[in-house]
This record gives C-alpha cells, sequence and structure tokens, in this order.
C-alpha cells in the first residue's frame, strides 16, 4: 500500500490566486515528520515546508503553508499569491518515527500557473 | 544552492557497464542518501549512510553499491547498466540535529544507458 498518495497528477492555476496541492499518509506510528519539495524544470529538489506530527500549529514558510489534519491523515499544501515561477512538480513526503532512516515520496503533482 | 554537490552532472554510458556518480554532502552533515529518479517509478529510495556506516537499504538493486568515505563524500557504483537504470540520481544530505531530518538534494546525474 502506498504511504503518500498525491492524487492531482497535474493541476492548473491562474497567477495569484491560492492553490491547494493534496497529500495523505498512511502510517501507524504516532511520531513522524511530513515534507514537501518542489522539482523545478531545471531538475533540482527544493525542501519548502516541514510538519512534525506533535506540532501544534500548521507550519507556514513565506508564501507556504501547510494544512494538517491528523486525524484524516492529510498534510496539504498551500500557496498563497501563486507565482509563475511556482510552476514545478511538487512532492510531499514522509519520515517515519524519529530515526532519519529515509524518506518516502509521494508521486508528485505538477502544478501550472497560468498567466 | 543547497551545498550538496553531485559528479559528473550527466553520463552516457552504454548497457554492460560500470559507473560511479559522486557526492559531497553539506559541511557538517553525517547522513548521505541516495535516489533514483525515474518517470515510471518515481523517487526510490536506494540507501543511506550515515558518519560511514550503512543505516538503511531500500529499493536498490544487487548491481549497486555505495559507500561513504572517511571524509564524507559517498560514491554511488553502479554496474553491468541495463536500459532501466536511466534515470536521475540524486543524493541529499542531513543533520540528524535539526529535528526535523529535511533533507537537502543535490543538482543531480542524469545517467543514460545506451
Amino acid at each position: 500500500a502506498q504511504k503518500i498518495t498525491q492524487t492531482q497528477p497535474g493541476m492548473f492555476v491562474q497567477e495569484k490566486e491560492a492553490v491547494t496541492l493534496d497529500c495523505t499518509y498512511d502510517t501507524s506510528d504516532p511520531s513522524y515528520g511530513l515534507f514537501w519539495y518542489k522539482q523545478p524544470s531545471s531538475g533540482e529538489m527544493i525542501f519548502l515546508i516541514y510538519q512534525g506530527s506533535y506540532d501544534q500549529q500548521n507550519a507556514t514558510e513565506g508564501r507556504y503553508s501547510l494544512n494538517f489534519q491528523k486525524a484524516r491523515k492529510s498534510a496539504n499544501l498551500v500557496i498563497s499569491a501563486s507565482q509563475l515561477g511556482d510552476s514545478a512538480m511538487y512532492f510531499c513526503a514522509m519520515r517515519e518515527g524519529n530515526r532519519d532512516d529515509k524518506i518516502i515520496f509521494g508521486k508528485g503533482t505538477r502544478l501550472h500557473i497560468l498567466p | 544552492d543547497s551545498g550538496v554537490t553531485q559528479t559528473p552532472k550527466h553520463l552516457i554510458t552504454a548497457t554492460g557497464q560500470r559507473v560511479t556518480l559522486r557526492c559531497s554532502p553539506r559541511s557538517g552533515d553525517l547522513s548521505v542518501y541516495w535516489y533514483q529518479q525515474s518517470l515510471d517509478q518515481g523517487l526510490q529510495f536506494l540507501i543511506h549512510y550515515y558518519n560511514g556506516e550503512e543505516r538503511a537499504k531500500g529499493n536498490i538493486l544487487e548491481r549497486f553499491s555505495a559507500q561513504q568515505f572517511p571524509d564524507l563524500h559517498s560514491e554511488l557504483n553502479l554496474s553491468s547498466l541495463e536500459l532501466g537504470d536511466s534515470a536521475l540520481y540524486f543524493c541529499a544530505s542531513s543533520v540528524v540535529t535539526s529535528g526535523k531530518g529535511e533533507q537537502f538534494f543535490g543538482p543531480g546525474t542524469r545517467l543514460t544507458v545506451l
């Protein structure tokens, strides 16, 4: 079974609008971390935001925020005031437990920002 | 710039050959991870080294091996290459003490097997 599910293979959004990228996860470990990465067409993987399972508040980093709904096992990325440069592939990922052994990635969502 | 370096950036080789990919982690990071990204498989975790020792293995083929040296750089060796090994290979590093475990990725090595 997939541990990280991103159900939107592609999205088109008008510039300056807010966009939500969906991510659901599956783990039985009470301690885990959730990440979002951005991969532009140039190929590099850019770390965006982190949410710990015990964090009381939703994480925010500039225009990025993570809508963390623990009971629903959902960790959606919200990008406010989208820009053309936000066009990229976005990956949701999870680290299980407090170990740093590995991060499991979802299959990604390709976001297109329209002018 | 993440601070993680990978060489070479591109590699073109033939089936049956052997190649070595190199990674230097960010200064101070003890952990190195290798990932393979292909169109059909997505981003697959291969292996994790911490301070020279193997910590975790993922979907790494027996034809592939890796090591981390005393200066903390790492090499991924791919042998008996097949067409299906063509992919983007990422190295990432992390610092355990951050509490988050976020990984910082290098620019990747694009391997093409002809």
